[in-house]
């Protein structure tokens, strides 16, 4: 069993729709981490949480630690937020989840 | 605005020869890592590094890897006699103290 499961795994939006991304673990951790893996390969930390939530222009970022379940949000998406979006987890070492591949259609 | 810097952008190399994968980490930061992704599969945490070694590694990081930190700069990441099945990108991260991680560009390699 995945110690970090996403969903979906594959995600395709209208441009300027609200987009909700999920991760779920199963151990625990001191903190979670939103990724986004851009199409050549390159990967940006968008949040790190240990609890609570976090906004950083239109991303959001949830963590419920009780749940072991986070959220990441985009609002009025835009076809430059194309990216696979990766979960990972911090227990000392880091878990990744499979990641969701978002595809956002102008 | 710093960041890390990982060379070569890409390597070939053939089986059984040794490589070594460069990077730079933000000058500050004291907490560093390696991980590795198949092409097709997601990410995989290799090794940290901290205070001059190695603090966590996982399964994968075996005999065949090894890092070092030679010249308080650099962060390397060497594999001996390399197999087909290293064939990924490898990325560099550094923290400074655990919390947000910066991520290099990776270096893909190749082993034919």
């Amino acid at each position: 069993k995945n110690e970090v499961e996403q969903s979906p795994q594959n995600l395709t939006a209208q441009e300027g729709e609200f987009i909700t991304i999920n991760c779920s673990y199963s151990v625990g951790i001191s903190a979670l981490h939103w990724l986004q893996q851009h199409p050549g390969g390159g990967i940006v930390s968008l949040f790190m949480l240990s609890s609570g939530k976090k906004k950083h222009g239109r991303l959001i970022a949830t963590i419920n630690i009780q749940e072991k379940h986070s959220s990441l949000h985009i609002t009025a998406s835009h076809p430059r937020d194309s990216a696979v979006y990766i979960c990972a987890v911090d227990n000392n070492d880091m878990r990744f989840g499979a990641g969701t591949r978002l595809t956002v259609k102008p | 605005e710093p960041e890390v810097t990982q060379t070569p952008s890409h390597q070939v190399t053939q089986m059984g020869q040794e490589v070594i994968l460069r990077c730079v980490p933000i000058s500050n930061h004291l907490y560093f890592y390696w991980y590795r992704q198949i092409l097709g599969q997601k990410v995989e945490f290799l090794v940290s590094f901290y205070n001059n070694e190695i603090s966590e590694k996982s399964e994968i990081f075996d005999d065949q890897f090894s890092v070092e930190r030679p010249d308080g700069s650099n962060f390397t990441l060497k594999i001996r006699s390399t197999k087909l099945e290293d064939s990924a990108m490898y990325f560099c991260a550094s923290s400074l103290d655990r919390t947000e991680a910066f991520f290099g560009q990776g270096t893909r390699l190749t082993v034919v």
